[in-house]
């Protein structure tokens, strides 16, 4: 079945630093890839999406790239700010008979320390 | 309020004690969908809804019932509480005529205990 795979946190950077947060999936066919952010107490918001191959996905200076070769859907960021703390969910989601159902990677949590 | 709300944003019970969580959407988006969010597991998909009087089952479902008489309402039923129950739970929708690209638009969640 569909899997999601992201590298265990929590990943803490001081401000500025780069950003990466590393996302790998299993899926037959092709299916669209997504970054959730959650930020305390809230619920998930989309950050980024990307529906085919070789297509980058960007927004609030993240940015990832789908990669079909690798299996891979790395986030990245060039310099993180405090307010970018937060859980961050790697999601893939494959119209299987209809359900529509996005599955989710584990999360990985980054703190931002000033 | 235009969006997608849950009802009780907490919630402690017992064990045994049933309790149900409420879903509403105000899009109506066709799609809805619970998910219980736990330490280690990330999201885990326990019942969807593709439209009003349609349900199917997802990843977790054993211990939940769910409903969807109306397209804007999903409520989410735990029949006897268990305290490996104890989670955050949340709902989402999603409007699948907008393509593969679109996401889901989620609730603020519901954080329940069971003692």
């Amino acid at each position: 079945g569909n899997s999601v795979t992201q590298m265990e946190g929590p990943v803490t950077l001081s401000e500025e630093a780069f950003l990466t947060i590393n996302c790998t999936y299993t899926a037959t066919g092709y299916p669209s890839l997504f970054w959730y952010v959650q930020y305390p107490g809230e619920g998930l918001q989309l950050l980024l999406k990307a529906t085919k191959a070789d297509d980058k996905g960007s927004n609030k200076g993240f940015e990832a790239t789908y990669r079909k070769e690798t299996t891979s859907f790395h986030l990245e960021k060039g310099s993180v700010q405090v307010s970018d703390s937060a859980v961050y969910f790697c999601a893939l989601r494959w119209v299987d008979t209809g359900r529509r159902a996005l599955t989710f990677g584990s999360g990985t949590r980054l703190q931002v320390q000033p | 309020d235009a969006g997608i709300t849950q009802s009780p944003r907490y919630k402690i019970t017992e064990t045994g004690r049933q309790v149900t969580l409420m879903c509403h959407q105000t899009w109506s988006h066709s799609y809805m969908f619970w998910y219980r969010q736990d330490l280690g597991h990330g999201l885990r998909l326990i019942y969807y809804s593709a439209a009003a009087d349609i349900t199917d089952k997802g990843e977790v479902p054993d211990g939940y019932v769910v409903s969807r008489s109306k397209t804007e309402n999903f409520p989410l039923t735990l029949e006897s509480a268990t305290r490996s129950q104890t989670s955050v739970y949340f709902c989402a929708s999603s409007d699948p005529d907008r393509g593969r690209g679109y996401g889901y638009t989620f609730g603020s969640g519901t954080r329940l205990t069971v003692v």
